[in-house]
C-alpha cells in the first residue's frame, strides 16, 4: 500500500541530544513537508522539500535540520538547540505544480510524539 | 502572508444534527486551494473535502459539503447527519500550490458529538 511512514511513534530526547525523526513516502511524490503540532497552535511548518537535495525553511526551522538525499526520505533532526522541542511531528508528501485537475492532496504520516526527559 | 483563521475552538453537536465549522482566510492569490482535514483521537490527519479556489461550484463529500465564498474569503465545512465517529479536531488548511504546495493552517475546532 502507498503512504507514508513516520518512525518511531513516540521518541525521548534527554537535554542537549540531538534526535532525528524519520520520514518515508511511496507515493512518489516530489515534495516533502514537516510541521509541527502544538495544543492551540494548529499545524506549524517546519522545512519543506521540493526536489532532492534541496529544501527550504519553513516558519520555525530554527533548532532543526534536515536533508532529502531521496526521493522517498525526508528525515528531520531536532537539535539541541532547538529550546522547547516537545511536541508532536507530523511529515507530509504532495504532488507540485498548479492547475485544473491537478491533485494538491497532502498526505500525512501518523507522527512522532517527541518528549523531552 | 496568507493566514488562515478559526473562530471557534470548540463545537458540540446532537447525533444526527447539523454543524457548521467556520474558517476565514487572508490572501492576495486569485487561484488557491482550501482543505478541510480531520485529526481524530488517533492523530492521523485525514483530507475531508477540497475546493479549487476557481470552482465557483461549492465541494460535497457525502455528509459534508463547503460554502465558499471567494470575495468574503470565507470557507466554512458543514457537517450533516453528525455520527459519533466525526468527533475529532477539524483543521481548514490553504494552500497556493505551484512550486511548493505548502499548507497553511488554522488553529483546529475541536468538535464533540453527543449521543
Amino acid at each position: 500500500d502507498g503512504g507514508i511512514t513516520q518512525s518511531p511513534k513516540y521518541l525521548f530526547r534527554k537535554e542537549g541530544q540531538n534526535v532525528t525523526l524519520s520520514c518515508e513516502q511511496n507515493l512518489n511524490h516530489d515534495a516533502m513537508y514537516w510541521y509541527r503540532q502544538d495544543p492551540g497552535q494548529g499545524l506549524r511548518l517546519i522545512y519543506y522539500s521540493q526536489i532532492v537535495n534541496d529544501f527550504q525553511k519553513g516558519d520555525i526551522a530554527e533548532g532543526y535540520s534536515v536533508s532529502r538525499e531521496k526521493k522517498e526520505s525526508f528525515p528531520l533532526t531536532v537539535t539541541s538547540a532547538q529550546k522547547n522541542p516537545t511536541a508532536f511531528y507530523l511529515c507530509a508528501s504532495s504532488s507540485l505544480g498548479q492547475g485544473a485537475g491537478l491533485d494538491t492532496e497532502a498526505f500525512f504520516g501518523q507522527g512522532t510524539r517527541l518528549t523531552v526527559v | 502572508a496568507q493566514t488562515v483563521t478559526q473562530s471557534q475552538p470548540e463545537m458540540s453537536v446532537q447525533e444526527a444534527e447539523t454543524v457548521t465549522l467556520s474558517c476565514t482566510y487572508d490572501t492576495s492569490e486569485s487561484d488557491y486551494y482550501l482543505f478541510w482535514y480531520k485529526q481524530p483521537p488517533s492523530r492521523q490527519m485525514i483530507l475531508v473535502i477540497r475546493q479549487e479556489a476557481y470552482k465557483q461550484q461549492n465541494a460535497t463529500e457525502n455528509r459534508f459539503s463547503v460554502n465558499f465564498q471567494k470575495a468574503a474569503k470565507s470557507f466554512s465545512l458543514k457537517i450533516s447527519d453528525s455520527q459519533l465517529g466525526d468527533a475529532a479536531m477539524y483543521f481548514c488548511a490553504y494552500s497556493y500550490g505551484g512550486a511548493t504546495n505548502k499548507l497553511i493552517f488554522g488553529t483546529g475546532t475541536l468538535l464533540a458529538v453527543q449521543p
